[in-house]
């Protein structure tokens, strides 16, 4: 099954720096690579998805880039807030349009320092 | 995106009770999801709960640890059941709103003593 590998699992930046969280995947069929925000107590949030047909998308500050052949992919965080601190979860899948199983990687701790 | 609410928002619990968890959206959705976040952790999701028909299991997760139900396209239940301390996690449910996309509910708090 899908295997999805997560670095750094904390990550301490400046503020106004860049971040950027790194995924591996396992399974090539993967298609979907959705990444996810969580703060302290709250629910996890959708911030920005890729799917296979691109190889980057960007959102404000926000990027992301996949990379298929090398199966990893990557978000970017550029002019960092501390309002960005939170923990940050990649996740796989493959786009079938029967399940929806998403595999996620296990977190990164973004800490922002003003 | 869909709004989602989960009930109850947190709960402390006996060993060897059962504790059902109910999700509801405020549109109908066809696919649901329940995930399971221990503390610290990531989310693992532990089944898909299909509209009439038994919900779809991962592996290490069984229904009767896990019943879940899923009568309507808008609602969903998950009951934990024979609950031991090593229960203690956040359960959240999610759903499909747009191909693969998944929004979570808010999540419920289970503590079991």
């Amino acid at each position: 099954g899908e295997n999805v590998e997560q670095h750094p699992s904390t990550l301490s930046v400046q503020e106004g720096d860049s971040a950027v969280i790194k995924c591996t995947y396992s399974d090539s069929a993967s298609n979907y690579f959705p990444w996810y925000k969580q703060e302290l107590g709250k629910r996890p949030q959708l911030i920005i998805d890729i799917r296979s047909n691109v190889g980057e998308k960007k959102d404000q500050r926000i990027a992301v880039t996949l990379n298929k052949t090398a199966k990893h992919f990557s978000l970017h965080i550029t002019e960092t807030q501390p309002e960005d601190s939170a923990v940050y979860f990649c996740a796989a899948s493959i786009e079938s349009g029967s399940q929806g199983n998403l595999i996620f990687g296990k977190g990164t701790k973004l800490s922002v320092k003003p | 995106s869909a709004v989602i609410s989960q009930k109850p928002s947190r709960d402390i619990c006996q060993r060897g009770t059962s504790l059902t968890i109910q999700c509801q959206v405020d549109s109908q959705v066809t696919m649901m999801f329940w995930y399971r976040q221990q503390p610290g952790q990531s989310l693992t999701l532990i089944a898909t709960a299909n509209q009439g028909s038994e919900a779809t299991y991962e592996s290490g997760f069984v229904i009767d640890k896990f019943p879940i139900s899923r009568p309507n396209l808008t609602f969903s239940t998950l009951t934990v059941s024979n609950m031991s301390p090593e229960d203690s996690s956040i359960y959240l449910c999610s759903v499909e709103d747009g191909p693969n996309t998944q929004y979570f509910g808010p999540g419920t708090r289970l503590t079991v003593l």
